[in-house]
């Protein structure tokens, strides 16, 4: 059974500084991975999406790399603003015969001025 | 740009009520879910649909649990008779379904408290 795994749990830094979210999955035969932020009471917004095919994807200052083999996927965001903060989720869909996303538990970003 | 809406946005109702909870996916998008997030857990999966009809779901989704696109544009999930347990935020999703654009768009979610 897929099991997600998001550390760390929480995070606060600095404007300005650049940082490495982590994700972990059990099972490395995944189909895609999928990062989301969640701002509180929100929805969530899908921030990049990886296909198992690929290594790494990139939208403006973020950079979300894929690890297969290793079952790890990492979220780079650069010169972090206070408009950052939010929970950040990856969710990995298993299969193409699969459509649910399993998701993590999350990483909570707070960036202060 | 194109979003996923959802309403209502809050809805308290009582044990045993049944409750529907809409959503109008984006328009040209095929694949539609339903998932939940009980307050600081994690977005659990409850059931995909595609082509009018369930294409996958979880063991969360019981005989309590129906969906239903009635039109062109809506999308729905009837909860028949509501327990405590079912107070959660119900994300609904939507996908385009090609591979080059397989991301999964979510609403704002309802927030169902059951009392």
């Amino acid at each position: 059974k897929q099991e997600v795994t998001q550390i760390p749990a929480a995070l606060s830094v600095p404007e300005g500084e650049n940082l490495v979210l982590n994700c972990s999955f059990t099972d490395s035969a995944i189909y895609n991975l999928q990062w989301f932020r969640q701002d509180p009471g929100k929805g969530l917004t899908s921030l990049l999406l990886i296909q198992s095919s690929q290594r790494e994807q990139t939208s403006g200052r973020l950079n979300a790399s894929l690890d297969k083999s290793s079952g790890r996927s990492t979220l780079y965001i650069a010169a972090s603003q206070p408009g950052d903060s939010a929970t950040y989720l990856c969710a990995v869909r298993g299969s193409y015969n699969t459509d649910k996303l399993i998701f993590g538990t999350g990483t909570r970003l707070q960036v202060f001025p | 740009e194109p979003e996923v809406t959802q309403t209502p946005s809050h809805q308290v109702t009582q044990m045993g009520q049944e409750v529907i909870l809409r959503c109008v996916p984006i328009s040209n998008h095929l694949y539609f879910y339903w998932y939940r997030q009980i307050l600081g857990q994690k977005v659990e999966f409850l059931v995909s649909f595609y082509n009018n009809e369930i294409s996958e779901k979880s063991e969360i989704f019981d005989d309590q649990f129906s969906v239903e696109r009635p039109d062109g544009s809506n999308f729905t999930l009837k909860i028949r008779s509501t327990k405590l347990e079912d107070s959660a935020m119900y994300f609904c999703a939507s996908s385009d379904g090609t591979q080059s654009l397989e991301t999964q768009y979510f609403g704002p979610g309802t927030r169902l408290l059951v009392l």
